[in-house]
């Protein structure tokens, strides 16, 4: 069963930029991984912001771009809003089964 | 409006059978995918199933197969979630949310908590 990586935790000041990346103990990430970005607040349900490693949904703030760095799934933040303060999870497509990432606690100060 | 909202909070004992439900509105609902993610409290997500709404194509996570079935009711546009012996472990939070194409997420159900205990 694949393994998919997240830094445990990020910090960064208001109006920033970030890097949250995710890693698969399979190899490199590919477009073929179909790398999906999840935001979640607390006590709230997740929120997909970016899908197939680029792709923004209508309700992605203009911020948020993904791509993908050195071997690895990237989401990158640029110009942080305190209210970007979540959990991100990534989903990586590998081996025929979809695998969350342990997820990164971005914290905003 | 797209949605998709999921039933009620459960609170069953151990050996309980339990249903939960996941309708959707405002699109083709035999177009897209729905998947299953859980969650325990102050944790990770965890990929549990997926199914097609269109021909009931259903994928189980390895760490749930045999522990879980998935169904879809196209009539009512609702994809269901069920256990016939439920477990202490089976507790958590539980997601749905839509795929197109099979792998790219869009939109995510509220959840529905099902809480298992003695």
């Amino acid at each position: 069963q694949t393994v998919v990586t997240q830094e445990p935790s990020l910090t960064v000041s208001p109006g920033g930029t970030v890097t949250l990346t995710c890693a698969s103990s399979t190899g490199a990430v590919t477009y073929g991984s179909y790398p999906n970005w999840l935001q979640q607040r607390p006590g709230q349900p997740p929120r997909t912001l970016i899908y197939s490693t680029t792709n923004k949904h209508s309700w992605t703030p203009a911020r948020f771009s993904g791509s993908l760095l050195g071997g690895k799934a990237a989401l990158t933040l640029s110009g942080v809003q305190p209210e970007d303060e979540a959990d991100y999870y990534c989903l990586l497509y590998s081996g025929g089964a979809h695998v969350f990432g342990g997820g990164t606690k971005l914290t905003v100060l | 409006d797209v949605q998709l909202v999921q039933s009620g909070a459960e609170v069953r004992k151990p050996g309980d059978s339990l249903k939960i439900s996941c309708q959707g509105s405002g699109y083709k609902f035999t177009t897209y995918w729905i998947a299953w993610v859980r969650q325990m409290p102050g944790k990770g997500l965890e990929w549990v199933a997926m199914i097609y709404a269109g021909d009931s194509e259903t994928r189980v996570s390895p760490s749930y197969q045999g522990q879980v079935t998935l169904s879809v009711d196209t009539s009512i546009s609702t994809a269901t979630l069920q256990w016939i012996s439920l477990k202490a472990s089976d507790s958590g939070m539980y997601y749905c949310v839509r795929l197109f194409g099979g792998k790219e997420l869009d939109l995510w159900g509220q959840g529905t908590l099902v809480t298992v205990s003695s």
